[in-house]
């Protein structure tokens, strides 16, 4: 079945690294995701990664897939307070519907 | 902007209602996903359409429906409302909704209070 799962909350200081932890269960996902939400908006798309890659890099972000574990990270490097937000950890499925499945949401919040 | 637009952006109404949200995808994308986030349940998919068609359905409730038209915008008619569809709906739009490598991007949402 389809489940994924977040950590509610992180604090980190301006200026370090924060690193937001997803699990999910299907082993039959194909592309992972993640989005942003800051308050009062929609849903911001930030990177995604194939279940047949280990890491990928963009810019600040560092996505890492561990698909033994079937565990997801994303790593923001030298976090501002612009990155608080709710950051949803997604998967698609391999076959039939490309509906997302998303995680709770992990509130990353910023201090300066 | 992710390009998907959703009208109106906050609607207010009674329990026993009907409302009918809005979205305008991407130009050029095929695919609509509407999805509803609530307190409780988090974001869920609701419903899925490819140009026109029913694609996929989620965990749509009996009372709400959902269509997309020839110029490809939807429309997701919720009916007999409750208090517990108090929620944030979100429209969310790819190019075909049936490729491995779709990308989906959502608009900025419909947030419905129901009294």
């Amino acid at each position: 079945g389809e489940d994924v799962e977040q950590s509610l909350f992180l604090s980190v200081r301006e200026g370090d690294s924060s690193v937001i932890n997803c699990t999910y269960t299907d082993s039959s996902s194909t592309y992972l995701y993640w989005y942003k939400q800051e308050p009062g908006a929609g849903l911001q798309l930030l990177t995604y990664i194939f279940s047949n890659m280990d890491m990928k890099q963009d810019q600040r972000l560092t996505v890492l897939l561990n698909k033994k574990d079937k565990h997801l990270s994303l790593r923001i490097a030298d976090t501002q307070t612009g990155d608080s937000a709710i950051y949803f950890c997604a998967e698609s499925m391999r076959t039939g519907r490309r509906a997302l499945t998303f995680g709770s949401g992990t509130r990353l919040q910023v201090q300066p | 902007d992710s390009g998907v637009t959703q009208t109106p952006k906050h609607l207010i109404t009674a329990t026993g209602q009907r409302v009918t949200l809005r979205c305008s995808p991407r130009s050029g994308d095929l695919s609509v996903y509407w999805y509803q986030q609530s307190l409780d349940q988090g974001l869920q998919f609701l419903i899925q359409y490819y140009n026109g068609e029913e694609r996929a359905k989620g965990n749509i409730l009996e009372r709400f429906s959902a269509q997309q038209f020839p110029d490809l915008h939807s429309e997701l008619n919720l009916s007999s409302l409750e208090l517990g569809d108090s929620a944030l709906y979100f429209c969310a739009s790819s190019a075909y909704g049936t490729v491995l490598t779709d990308t989906q991007y959502f608009g900025p949402g419909t947030r419905l209070t129901v009294l």
